[in-house]
């Protein structure tokens, strides 16, 4: 079984530029949250989507959204880049069982300039 | 805000001691705990999770949950240098909507020195 797979892997933007990133998650799992992880901290929850539905939004301004397509995959969009968005954003892929049963993906690197 | 607190460390443990991890948290409405290890450049990977106030064991990991004192703490038993990495702690947390989420601390570094 594939586990969650993530695009591009690293990302080098300008300031003021759009970025959009992309997750596959598990196979049957049909909740997608996304995460952000600055060098040096945790990971900050930034939305989380079921049944193509938002369902939570943490505390990151209207230029980040996302959306999950009929097939589960996501997108996070992020636009007019600020250099604090360089971080490693994390796509993460939940089943049945909640939280015990979710998954990260290995993340894109997203450097702004 | 809800925060989670964890000395960053980092925290030197000689090869077959026990590491102890600490975390402290704000939200007294969490109910479930969560424990990532994070290898450096790698995602997070979830090792323990706790609901209940006391331990649960699973090989050499055991998780401790006192939620009255808003600690949970994670030991490490005969550590190995394949357990060097960063731990975070996460408590699960309402995020609206009905969703739910974790909030992570920033982690405590952790050297299992050979």
């Amino acid at each position: 079984d594939a586990g969650v797979t993530q695009s591009p892997t690293h990302l080098i933007k300008t300031r003021g530029q759009q970025v959009t990133l992309r997750c596959s998650p598990i196979s049957g799992h049909k909740s997608v949250s996304w995460y952000q992880q600055v060098l040096g901290q945790g990971p900050q929850f930034i939305f989380q989507y079921y049944e193509k539905e938002e369902r939570g939004r943490g505390n990151f301004p209207d230029r980040f959204s996302a959306r999950q397509f009929p097939n589960y995959s996501s997108e996070l969009n992020v636009n007019a880049l600020l250099l604090g968005d360089s971080a490693l954003y994390l796509c993460a892929s939940r089943g049945t069982g909640g939280l015990r049963n979710q998954f990260f993906g290995p993340g894109t690197r997203l450097t702004v300039l | 805000q809800k925060e989670v607190e964890q000395n960053s460390g980092p925290l030197s443990v000689p090869e077959g001691a026990i590491a102890s991890l600490n975390c402290t948290y704000s939200d007294r409405g969490s109910q479930s705990f969560f424990w990532y290890r994070q290898y450096s450049g790698k995602s997070p990977e979830l090792i323990m999770f706790i609901y209940s106030n006391g331990d649960k064991e699973d090989g050499r990991f055991t998780a401790q949950l006192n939620k009255a004192s808003q600690y949970v703490s994670l030991l490490i038993r005969d550590s190995q240098p394949s357990d060097s990495a960063t731990y975070l702690c996460a408590p699960e947390v309402g995020v609206g909507g009905g969703a739910d989420g974790l909030t992570f601390g920033k982690g405590t570094h952790l050297i299992i020195q050979p």
